[in-house]
């Protein structure tokens, strides 16, 4: 089982919103990923988790909080987002944060308004 | 900083042509994914390179890496309409940087 579980698929948020994406791998990685994407541009990586330590942090505004509970859960915490925020946010996890084939969620599809 | 350049980076070919897709990296490295993404989906993972001279086949594609040049090639065989996607390289030096992706649309 090679599958990396986001939900929600969709979701639409007010500027003064709080809400969170929710990640979960089964396959025992101990590395997982926040990664964001704009629409005809290449994934762009937002915090690495190794043994769920925050390991990378890719200079991300606050408004984007990362949580990692234990090692099969991953969350992004989102709050106060501005339009130009609206991405597909990709989840990811790997055996270890080095030389492994990195696995990716189908992703959080985040529109701002 | 890491830079990772594809080209090219659209792409359209005839089926049952052959094609190459070259990655160019700036810093040493080696360990080298290519991945693929078909419109509104996420990133499938096709290849793992993970040493100097590493070749990996897989169908019609087949990946190399040459660390000592910094370029991983994506090579295409005899091209089907079912490989029309795009197709990123992403190079892990302490975090893990993409290319900007070619976008290949096979015609029949």
């Amino acid at each position: 089982d090679t599958e990396v579980t986001q939900t929600p698929k969709h979701l639409v948020m007010g500027m003064t919103n709080k809400k969170s994406l929710k990640c979960e791998q089964h396959m025992g990685h101990r590395a997982m990923y926040w990664y964001k994407q704009k629409a005809k541009k290449p994934p762009e990586l937002m915090f690495v988790y190794s043994y769920e330590k925050l390991s990378i942090n890719e200079s991300v505004p606050s408004r984007f909080s990362p949580e990692c509970p234990n090692s099969s859960l991953l969350n992004l915490h989102l709050h106060a987002l501005q339009p130009e925020d609206s991405a597909l946010y990709l989840c990811a996890s790997s055996q270890v944060a080095s030389g492994n084939t990195i696995y990716f969620g189908e992703g959080s599809w985040l529109t701002v308004v | 900083e890491l830079k990772v350049e594809q080209n090219p980076l659209f792409l359209s070919m005839q089926e049952g042509k052959n094609y190459t897709i070259y990655c160019n990296y700036s810093t040493t490295s080696d360990r080298l994914y290519w991945y693929r993404q078909d419109p509104g989906k996420s990133l499938e993972s096709l290849f793992v390179l993970l040493s100097n001279g590493a070749v990996k086949q897989e169908g019609r594609l087949m990946a190399s890496l040459d660390t000592k040049a910094r370029l991983s090639t994506l090579h295409i065989t005899a091209a089907v309409h079912d490989l029309s996607a795009t197709y990123f390289c992403a190079v892990e030096n302490n975090d893990m940087r993409f290319g900007a992706g070619t976008r290949l649309t096979v015609k029949p």
